[in-house]
């Protein structure tokens, strides 16, 4: 089976640029999630989906990061314009919607890298 | 809101000694899960063990274990028989049980575990 997929792995803009991140999950995974893991920090959730419905983007900066996820399926996470701060490994993960627990599968990560 | 707090930033063990990692967790909440995952250089997040908030027995794979104080919500990993391959970013996790649906994942800031030959 095959897991998670981002792209691209590594990506280093200027500020004030806009950049697009790319997640595939698992196959028949229903909910996609995107993290930021700033570096020393653990990572923390920016948007949930459950399908191509939005679950929670409470810790989302809507006034420059939006993400979509068209027929449920992939999901692309942007920036624009991008802050020094946005400096971080943005992780996507994946889980079954069903009863009880679901595990999350990790994709690698995409390390963004704002100058 | 859910905080979870992992006080040692850093760690080292010889291989094949026994290894803890500390966690500690805060919620008002009485249903739910905590995790740790591993995370390589590869920034691959890997899932090492779970245990319910339900459940009184530690779970334990393999060589993995953990200590689980409900009332201390306190949440630590103990590794045995430490391998090269378990050098890694650590970090201790939480999610509330929904009857329904997922939940988001809140995690402690890690800890960094090197295995020395």
């Amino acid at each position: 089976e095959a897991g998670v997929a981002q792209s691209p792995r590594y990506k280093i803009i200027e500020k004030r640029q806009s950049v697009a991140f790319w997640c595939n999950p698992i196959s028949g995974h229903a909910t996609l999630y995107w993290y930021q893991q700033i570096l020393g920090q653990g990572p923390k959730l920016l948007i949930q989906f459950q399908n191509n419905g939005v679950v929670d983007d409470s810790q989302l900066p809507k006034d420059r990061f939006s993400a979509e996820r068209l027929k449920g399926v992939d999901s692309t996470l942007k920036i624009q314009p991008a802050k020094l701060e946005d400096s971080a490994v943005y992780l996507c993960a994946s889980s079954l919607d069903r009863g009880g627990l679901n595990e999350q599968f990790f994709g690698p990560g995409t390390r963004l890298t704002v100058l | 809101a859910q905080t979870v707090t992992q006080s040692q930033p850093e760690m080292s063990v010889q291989e094949a000694e026994t290894v803890t990692l500390s966690c500690t967790y805060d919620t008002s909440e009485s249903n739910y899960y905590l995790f740790w995952y591993k995370q390589p250089p590869s920034r691959q997040m890997i899932l090492v063990i779970r245990q319910e908030a339900y459940k009184q027995q530690n779970a334990t794979e393999n060589r993995f274990s953990v200590n689980f104080q409900k009332a201390a919500k306190s949440f630590s990993l103990k590794i045995s028989d430490s391998q090269l391959g378990d050098t890694a970013m650590y970090f201790c996790a939480f999610m509330k049980l929904k009857n329904f649906g997922n939940e988001k994942l809140t995690f402690g800031t890690g800890t960094r575990l090197t295995i020395i030959p």
